[in-house]
């Protein structure tokens, strides 16, 4: 299975760009990096998704360097609302379609 | 429905007791997962369905936990002889698969399970 490592919390303040870096050293070929958030009392909720180079949503951005064995989410001048849990998810082959969840990494903005 | 809806979404019951949990994930979804997230904690995979494929059950924590999904429709979660560990929001989600690859999940509330 391709395990995903990312801290387990960061902060922030309101209007900073926040970068979140995940590691997934044994991706598959043809597996994608797939992110999601998670506000309290609630499931999580797709952000973005990637396979190589950069993604941009109207979100977040994704950056993937060459070799694929981390990613990088980007979220542009966050404010307090942002403050949630975000997952580093690699799906495909390696884990047999399933979606694996690790800790997360617990973003607290602060105003 | 338009997204997954799991039922009920809060359940208090006894030691011991068996507990059913349900999830109607999105119309025309072929998968399916369940997953147990503990207060503080991520999200703990226990079974995935994915269309008429036999289930992944290599989640489930115990052989009182088990669960079946009704073609591509409704699933059930069924916890027996339920202990306080089990205490948790057990969460649902459903995505498509488009050309063999499953698209963006999308999940329910969950059930936040109580055992006292």
């Amino acid at each position: 299975l391709a395990k995903t490592t990312q801290p387990i919390s960061m902060d922030s303040y309101e209007g900073q760009e926040v970068n979140i870096t995940c590691s997934h050293n044994n991706i598959a070929t043809n597996d994608y990096i797939t992110w999601y958030q998670q506000f309290p009392s609630q499931g999580p909720r797709f952000i973005i998704q990637g396979y190589k180079t950069k993604v941009t949503n109207e979100v977040a951005s994704l950056f993937i360097p060459a070799d694929r064995k981390s990613s990088t989410l980007s979220l542009p001048r966050v404010s307090l609302s942002d403050t949630a849990v975000y997952y580093c998810l690699v799906e495909g082959s390696s884990n047999t379609g399933k979606l694996i969840f690790g800790q997360g990494t617990t973003l607290q903005v602060k105003p | 429905g338009a997204g997954v809806s799991q039922s009920p979404s809060n359940k208090v019951t006894e030691k011991g007791k068996d507990v059913e949990l349900r999830c109607d994930p999105i119309s025309g979804h072929t998968a399916l997962y369940w997953y147990r997230q503990r207060l503080g904690q991520g999200l703990e995979f226990l079974i995935y369905f994915q269309g008429n494929s036999a289930p992944d059950k290599s989640g489930l924590p115990s052989d009182r936990f088990s669960a079946e999904r009704t073609g591509e429709s409704v699933s059930t979660l069924t916890i027996q002889r339920t202990q306080q560990e089990d205490s948790a929001v057990y969460l649902c989600a459903s995505s498509a698969n488009v050309r063999g690859m499953n698209t963006e999940a999308f999940f329910g509330q969950g059930t936040r399970l109580t055992v006292v």
